[in-house]
């Protein structure tokens, strides 16, 4: 089985643009889960798409926004950039029931200027 | 607030000794733990886990322990190898499959 595969890998943009990041999950998963990580902070929780709807969501701004396809493919935006936002961006997958792990993809470093 | 706590950000050991990776909680609703591990520039691995009515789970060379009454659990890796050498992150959640809320990791180095 093909493991979970994010695109880009890496990204650079600047202060105030936008920015969506792609991620496909395990075959057969539904459910995507996002994540932030930077050397301060750690690995911090963004939100869970489950089905096409988001399940759970953490403590980040409104500038951060995500969906699910019907495919259980995952796409993430970031409005208006702001230098904080330099960081890697991991999604995870899983079947999204109870008894199930999340599996990491390789992340997107993205560098905001 | 930061809900799991990885209190060592490094540790190094010895080729064939036993690398003891501790991390302590502190929110008594989490329910599944676990252990990732991650090489620069690859997302993280999941290296094993444990639910909370169980005290130890074991796979291969990596042990996990969970003692609840302390809200504390540790990775042991015996023995450990020169490829164990990545950042350990524990991780946590009320309910298996749910967001997971990570310690800000160890890294360790196992040299030969």
């Amino acid at each position: 089985k093909a493991g979970v595969t994010q695109t880009p890998r890496y990204l650079i943009k600047t202060r105030g643009q936008q920015v969506t990041l792609s991620c496909s999950p395990i075959s057969g998963h539904r459910s995507v889960s996002w994540y932030q990580q930077t050397p301060g902070q750690g690995l911090q929780f963004l939100f869970e798409y489950f089905s096409e709807t988001q399940r759970n969501k953490g403590n980040f701004p409104g500038r951060f926004s995500g969906r699910q396809f019907s495919n259980s493919r995952s796409e993430m935006n970031v409005s208006t950039l702001e230098l904080g936002d330099s960081a890697l961006y991991l999604c995870a997958s899983s079947s999204g029931l109870a008894e199930e792990t999340q599996y990491f993809g390789p992340g997107t470093r993205l560098l905001v200027l | 607030d930061q809900q799991v706590k990885q209190n060592s950000p490094s540790l190094s050991v010895q080729e064939g000794r036993i690398s003891i990776l501790n991390c302590d909680y502190t929110n008594s609703m989490f329910d599944y733990f676990l252990w990732y591990k991650k090489y620069p520039a690859e997302g993280p691995t999941f290296l094993i886990s444990i639910s909370s009515i169980k005290d130890k789970n074991e796979d291969g060379r990596f042990t996990v322990f969970l003692n609840k009454s302390a809200k504390h659990l540790s990775l042991h890796i015996v023995p450990s190898q020169p490829g164990d050498s990545a950042v350990y992150f524990c991780a946590a959640s009320p309910l298996r499959g749910y967001a997971l809320n990570f310690g800000k990791g160890t890294s360790l180095l196992v040299t030969p």
